[in-house]
């Protein structure tokens, strides 16, 4: 049973580019939420899909934005990129969403985003 | 909202000895908290949590965490530290109370445990 896989694992970009990050959630999970952790630091909630739509948004600008698949699989978009958004992004999948308020997360390896 | 703080960077222990890292939160109503744990370049691994009933909850790899409602603090603790223990340990709490609401973390605490 695959648990949930990014890719790409590192990625360098430069300053203005744009990024498109991707994540396979867990078998069986339908929920996906993006973080970003910048080095020494916890993970900062970016946004969650469920049902293809985005139910829940942190405090990043419009530049990150994100889409999921019919398949329940994520992308994660990152336009005019900064230095600032050199960091590790890590992908985690949940079961449906209500049916379990126990639920935990299950965390990919992440893609290490480095901005030149 | 909710948060949690984690008010120590840096824990060191010697192999053997008992640790505790620590986590307080600030929520309204009952709070789902929960502990992670993360390895060099690997993503959160769930180690426990806590939703409701006895205060003293068992997880994986021997940690438990007590909960302690008057000092709003939900402690990681293991009997006797492994050299393997060492690693990035996350405090988070659900920001609501269904899995539509998000997980927030803390900073986070490095635990280096010393043969």
């Amino acid at each position: 049973d695959a648990g949930v896989t990014q890719s790409p694992t590192h990625l360098i970009k430069t300053r203005g580019q744009q990024v498109t990050l991707r994540c396979s959630p867990k078998s069986g999970h339908d929920t996906v939420s993006w973080y970003q952790q910048a080095l020494g630091q916890g993970p900062q909630f970016i946004f969650q899909y469920y049902e293809e739509e985005e139910r829940q948004r942190g405090n990043f600008p419009d530049r990150f934005s994100g889409h999921q698949f019919p398949n329940y699989s994520s992308e994660l978009n990152v336009n005019a990129l900064l230095l600032g958004d050199s960091a590790l992004y890590l992908c985690a999948s949940s079961s449906v969403p209500g049916q379990g308020i126990d639920e935990k997360l299950f965390f990919g390896s992440g893609t290490q985003l480095s901005v030149l | 909202a909710q948060s949690v703080a984690q008010p120590e960077d840096q824990v060191n222990v010697a192999e053997g000895n008992p640790l505790t890292v620590k986590c307080t939160y600030s929520v309204s109503g009952n709070p789902y908290l929960f502990w992670y744990v993360q390895y060099p370049n690997r993503g959160l691994q769930f180690l426990l949590k806590y939703i409701t009933g006895d205060n003293l909850v068992k997880g994986s790899y021997g940690f438990e965490a007590e909960f302690n409602k008057s000092q709003t603090s939900f402690h990681l603790k293991k009997p006797s530290a492994l050299v393997s223990d060492s690693a990035l340990y996350f405090c988070a709490v659900r920001d609501g109370r269904t899995t539509y609401d998000k997980v927030i973390f803390g900073p986070g605490t490095s635990l280096s445990v010393i043969p």
